[in-house]
């Protein structure tokens, strides 16, 4: 079975310093790796994923999300927050050997609050 | 191009009445997927489709919960009878194949009084 932690229910941030998201994943095999952001009364939007390749991954907003296999993370980043990040964030996987059954597994999310 | 549709966006129904939720998938888009989201809880699967048929239905509890895909173009999912735990977001995403990302609707939101 896998499974995503995310071990920080808020992060706070002041507008201008770098940002960091935790997220910890366990799978059997070799993971597919995302992160989502959720705004208030919408759907999950799409940011970034780790298929193979660099460890470094550049997505959406300046986004940018590390894999360490090592320590089976995936920590989200932004060089500079800002007000308009403020949002509810999902980290989610899922075992690239799913056999085709490939719905993801989300973490219980992060409030990122960026405070001015 | 257009995102995922879902219908209705609220709800509000009376515990063991039922419900019915519709979503349409971007065009194209031949996996679709419902997950249900508890309030502060991260969404979770219920149920898979790759065209009209179910890749994944491990989570789905299926005494009270169907889906359907016909054509493989739109979805339904139903719950009857519906119960308190029910209350949730249900989502509806879509994707072009498994390596792309899923892309969510904006969920239909139930209430069960």
């Amino acid at each position: 079975a896998q499974s995503v932690a995310q071990p920080e229910d808020q992060v706070n941030v002041a507008e201008g310093n770098p940002l960091t998201v935790k997220c910890t994943y366990s799978v059997s095999g070799n993971p597919y790796l995302f992160w989502y952001v959720q705004y208030p009364n919408r759907g999950l939007q799409f940011l970034l994923k780790y298929i193979t390749g660099d460890n470094l991954v550049k997505g959406s907003y300046g986004f940018e999300a590390e894999f360490n296999k090592s320590q089976t993370s995936f920590h989200l980043k932004k060089p500079s927050a800002l007000v308009s990040d403020s949002a509810l964030y999902f980290c989610a996987v899922r075992d690239r050997s799913g056999g085709g059954a490939d719905g993801l597994t989300f973490g219980k999310g992060t409030h990122l609050i960026i405070q001015p | 191009e257009a995102g995922v549709a879902q219908s209705p966006r609220y709800k509000i129904i009376e515990k063991r009445q039922s419900v019915a939720f519709w979503c349409n998938p971007i065009s194209g888009h031949a996996t679709l997927y419902w997950y249900q989201q508890i309030l502060g809880q991260g969404p979770k699967l219920l149920i898979q489709f790759q065209n009209n048929g179910v890749v994944d239905d491990s989570q789905l509890p299926k005494d009270r919960f169907s889906a359907e895909r016909l054509k493989g173009v739109d979805s339904t999912l139903k719950i009857q009878p519906a119960k308190l735990e029910d209350s949730a977001v249900y989502l509806c995403a879509s994707s072009p194949d498994p390596t792309r990302p899923q892309h969510f609707g904006d969920g239909t939101r139930l209430s069960i009084l």
